[in-house]
C-alpha cells in the first residue's frame, strides 16, 4: 500500500482542466511544503513537473500547477493536450526517516 | 547535459544479491547540494524510494528495506552503486538512478532510462 493516496484515474477532453488529488497525512504532506510531482508516459522514466509544491522548473508548460491545503496536495492540468495523457506520480518529504514517500499514481487519459 | 546511466544484471536468483552500477556523465558526482539514489518501480505499479546517497558517503534508507540495501559512491569513477540482499520475486522491479536536490529528496530533476531486474526462483 502507497503512503499517499491518488485517485486511480482522471479524464477530461482537450481544452478541459482536471485536478488530481495527492493525501497523505499530517507528518508528510501536511508538514511540509516539499510536495513534487512527475509525469510519466509508457515505458520511459518519470519527469519533474512540479517541486516545492508548487515551483515549476524551466521547460515546464504554466498550464501545470500545483497546491495543498493541509494533508492534501493537488496538481492541475489546465487545457488538456493530447499529450498530456500519462501517469502522474506525487510525492512527499515524510520526515528525517521517511525522506520521500509516493503517491500510487493516477492514469490522466485524454478523451 | 546531465545523463545518468544504470547497468547491472538483468536477471537475478531468488535469495541472492541484487548489484547495479550508475554512471554520470556530463556532471560530477562531487556537486554540493545534490544527492544520488535510487527508486525502482514494480511492473505495472508506482514507484517507490529506496535509498540516497551524498558524495561524501552520507546515507539514508527507506526504513522498509534498510536491512537489505547498501548504498556505496565511488567518485574516482563518477559512479554510485546499489546493493540489495536477500531478494525475492516481490524486488522485481525497474530501477532507476536519480539526482536528487537537497536533503529533502523529494525533487529529482534527473533520472537515468531505468534498467528491469527480473528475480528467478
Amino acid at each position: 500500500q502507497s503512503a499517499l493516496t491518488q485517485p486511480a484515474s482522471v479524464s477530461g477532453s482537450p481544452g478541459q482542466s482536471i485536478t488530481i488529488s495527492c493525501t497523505g497525512t499530517s507528518s508528510d504532506v501536511g508538514s511540509y511544503n516539499l510536495v513534487s510531482w512527475y509525469q510519466q508516459h509508457p515505458d520511459k522514466a518519470p519527469k519533474l513537473m512540479i517541486y516545492d509544491v508548487s515551483q515549476r522548473p524551466s521547460g515546464v508548460p504554466d498550464r501545470f500547477s500545483g497546491s495543498k491545503s493541509g494533508n492534501t496536495a493537488s496538481l492541475t492540468i489546465s487545457g488538456l493536450q493530447a499529450e498530456d495523457e500519462a501517469d502522474y506520480f506525487c510525492c512527499s518529504h515524510g520526515g528525517s526517516n521517511t525522506r520521500a514517500v509516493f503517491g500510487g499514481g493516477t492514469k490522466l487519459t485524454v478523451l | 547535459q546531465l545523463q545518468l546511466q544504470e547497468s547491472g544484471p538483468g536477471l537475478v536468483k531468488s535469495s541472492e544479491t541484487l548489484s547495479l552500477t550508475c554512471t554520470i556523465s556530463g556532471g560530477a558526482i562531487r556537486s554540493d547540494g545534490y544527492y544520488w539514489g535510487w527508486i525502482r518501480q514494480p511492473p505495472g505499479k508506482g514507484l517507490e524510494w529506496i535509498g540516497t546517497i551524498y558524495y561524501s558517503g552520507s546515507t539514508y534508507y527507506n526504513p522498509s528495506l534498510k536491512s537489505r540495501v547498501t548504498i556505496s559512491v565511488d567518485t574516482s569513477k563518477n559512479q554510485f552503486s546499489l546493493k540489495l540482499s536477500s531478494v525475492t520475486a516481490a524486488d522485481t522491479a525497474v530501477f532507476y538512478c536519480v539526482r536528487l536536490k537537497s536533503s529533502a529528496m523529494v525533487t529529482i530533476d534527473h533520472w537515468g532510462q531505468g534498467t528491469l531486474v527480473t528475480v528467478s526462483s
